[in-house]
């Protein structure tokens, strides 16, 4: 069974310029998770979806940050500025169901200079 | 992370045990888990345990439930070099589709030839 697919794996950005993630679940993963995780700390939950509603978003600062997921099954997380302190990796986890347990992709490595 | 706690650094010598401590604050959390987490790569579900549980084996790995002192522990036996990793507790919180992960700050283990 393929596993969660993010891309890209690293990005260099300048502050104030655009970026965007994406991700793939695993086949039937109904929930999808975007997570922050700033070095030396743990994931921080952005936005969760149900299919292709949201669920909680309640930690997402949306002045900058937008995420979708139209069909239901990828999902896009977008920076629009970006800041200094937005450089983390962003962390994408599906699962079957929202009491199920998370299978997490290998992450984007993000840096804004 | 601030509800989840745990200790920030371990050390071992390989082939010893190796014991990592987590506490928690929602006594209502139904499940609780301990994921891996290997540099540059994406979070590891390594085992979990149910709340009504007190000791689930799998392995070279123990998890110890004290629901009475929201007290988790991992233990690993004999451990390899392998083993070196970052490892976050996290506890379930809410139901259904408010169902979330509240991690801690995860603890490094360093093995040692």
């Amino acid at each position: 069974e393929a596993g969660v697919a993010q891309s890209p794996r690293y990005k260099i950005i300048e502050k104030r310029q655009s970026v965007a993630f994406w991700c793939n679940p695993i086949s039937g993963h109904a929930t999808l998770y975007w997570y922050q995780q700033i070095l030396g700390q743990g994931p921080k939950l952005l936005i969760q979806f149900q299919n292709n509603g949201v669920v909680d978003d309640s930690q997402l600062p949306k002045d900058r940050f937008s995420a979708e997921r139209l069909k239901g099954v990828d999902s896009t997380l977008k920076i629009q500025p970006a800041k200094l302190e937005d450089s983390a990796v962003y962390l994408c986890a599906s699962s079957f169901a929202t009491t199920g347990e998370q299978f997490f992709g290998p992450g984007t490595r993000l840096t804004v200079l | 992370g601030e509800d989840v706690e745990q200790s920030l650094f371990l050390s071992v010598r390989e082939g010893d045990s190796s014991v990592i401590n987590c506490t928690y604050t929602d006594s209502s959390s139904t499940y609780l888990y301990w994921y891996k987490q290997e540099p540059g790569a994406g979070l590891q579900l390594l085992t979990y345990i149910f709340s009504n549980m007190d000791m689930k084996q799998d392995q070279r790995l123990t998890v110890l439930l004290n629901k009475k002192d929201k007290h988790l522990s991992l233990r690993i036996a004999d451990t390899q070099t392998g083993d070196s990793a970052i490892y976050f507790c996290a506890e379930s919180r809410g139901a259904g589709n408010n169902r979330k992960l509240i991690w801690g700050l995860g603890t490094s283990l360093a093995v040692n030839p």
